[in-house]
Order: C-alpha cells, then sequence, then structure tokens
C-alpha cells in the first residue's frame, strides 16, 4: 500500500539559515510527487511537483527513487516561509483515476 | 477567478446529531473531491466525483457518511449520525479532471469546515 512519511511535526530555523523538509513515501508503482504548503488562515495550496522540476517561492524538491524521498529544500529560509507543508503522493486507484496520499505534515517555523 | 467555496466554516453539534457540508467548486472544473483532516494528520480522501459520477469512495464510512453531486456541480457531505471522532476539518477540493497524466492533476482546496462533535 501507498504510503508517505514526513518524520518531523515541527521544524524551526533562523532566518538565512537551509531548511529542508523530509519526506519519504512507499510506492510500488511511478510515484508522482508534490509538495503543498498552508499558511496561516489561508489554504491548502500546490507549492511545486516533482515532474515540473521547478524552483518556487526558492524552493526546490529532487526525486530520489534510489532513497524512495522527496525532501523539501530553500537555501535561506525566509520569515514568509513560515507555514504548515504536507507531501503527497498521486498514486493510480483504478481505472482512469488518480488519488492523493498525503503525509502528516512538518510546521516550519522560521525566526527572526 | 472565484475559488472553491464551502459553508459552513464551522460547525458545533452533539453526538448523534445530523450535520452537512456543501460545496462549490471552482467553475469549470469536472472533479470534486472531499477530504478528511484530523487534527495532526493529512487531508484523508473520503470521496471523489467525475462530474456527478463516484470514482472513488473506499474510504468513505458509508453506515454514516454519505455525499452527492446531483447536477455535476456543487457537492453536500453528510454525516447521520455525528460521533466524537468525526470531529475534523472538512476540505472540498475541485480539478479540471481526473487526468492519466496524474502529474498536473493539480487541485485547488476550499477553506474547509471545522466540525466539532461534543
Amino acid at each position: 500500500a501507498q504510503r508517505v512519511t514526513q518524520p518531523e511535526k515541527l521544524l524551526s530555523v533562523f532566518k538565512g539559515a537551509p531548511v529542508e523538509l523530509k519526506c519519504n513515501y512507499s510506492y510500488s508503482g511511478s510515484p508522482e510527487l508534490f509538495w503543498y504548503v498552508q499558511y496561516s488562515r489561508q489554504r491548502l495550496q500546490l507549492l511545486l511537483r516533482h515532474i515540473s522540476r521547478e524552483s518556487i517561492k526558492g524552493f526546490t524538491a529532487d526525486l530520489n527513487k534510489g532513497e524512495t524521498s522527496f525532501h523539501l529544500k530553500k537555501p535561506f529560509a525566509q520569515e514568509e516561509d513560515s507555514a504548515m507543508y504536507y507531501c503527497a503522493l498521486s498514486h493510480y486507484s483504478g481505472g482512469s483515476n488518480y488519488k492523493l496520499t498525503f503525509g502528516k505534515g512538518t510546521l516550519l517555523t522560521v525566526n527572526p | 477567478e472565484a475559488g472553491v467555496a464551502q459553508s459552513p466554516r464551522y460547525k458545533i453539534i452533539e453526538k448523534r446529531q445530523s450535520v452537512a457540508f456543501w460545496c462549490n467548486p471552482i467553475s469549470g472544473h469536472a472533479t470534486l473531491y472531499w477530504y478528511q483532516q484530523i487534527l495532526g494528520q493529512g487531508p484523508k480522501l473520503l470521496i471523489q466525483f467525475q462530474n456527478n459520477g463516484v470514482v472513488d469512495d473506499s474510504q468513505l464510512p458509508k453506515d454514516r457518511f454519505s455525499a452527492e453531486r446531483l447536477k455535476g456541480v456543487d457537492s453536500t457531505l453528510k454525516i447521520q449520525p455525528a460521533k466524537l471522532e468525526d470531529s475534523a476539518v472538512y476540505l472540498c477540493a475541485s480539478s479540471l479532471r481526473v487526468v492519466v497524466l496524474a502529474g498536473y492533476n493539480e487541485q485547488f482546496f476550499g477553506p474547509g469546515t471545522r466540525l466539532t462533535v461534543l
């Protein structure tokens, strides 16, 4: 069965420090992975997806199939990065359908 | 464009009562999802509609939960009767369609309804 693990519930860094939010997955098929973010009092929204290989707000994430990981990284954290971050796996659920399985989330706090 | 709308935003009920949530997806989005997010957990998919048909309800507790999307637009999720463990945030999301290239299946979330069962 598919599973997404985010080992850290809380992560606190200082402004300007590097940050890495860990995500590991378990899935027998070809994974499609995402990071979603929820800022305070805002809706859950897509941050980035591995297939696009893009950098959003300075964040990047590389899919490592050997380690089954999709860690989110940013070299210099900003206070506005403080938010809840969820790693999500899109997996086949039958027919032509896919669905998302989310990790439990990591609350990132960037201190001034 | 307007985002996904949900109402009510908050609801407090006693156990064994009934409750209903409403969702209006982004215009033109064929796929609609209901998620349950218990405190400290990530969202868990309850049911997924493609237009007005159910494509996945494998994690919906069907003895007490029901959902419909009669005209392929708005949707309601009902709990009857509610239990204490149903206390959670119920999120509605929509996407253009369920696509085979799942990497592009971006879901847009509503603000959620926070349910407290006493």
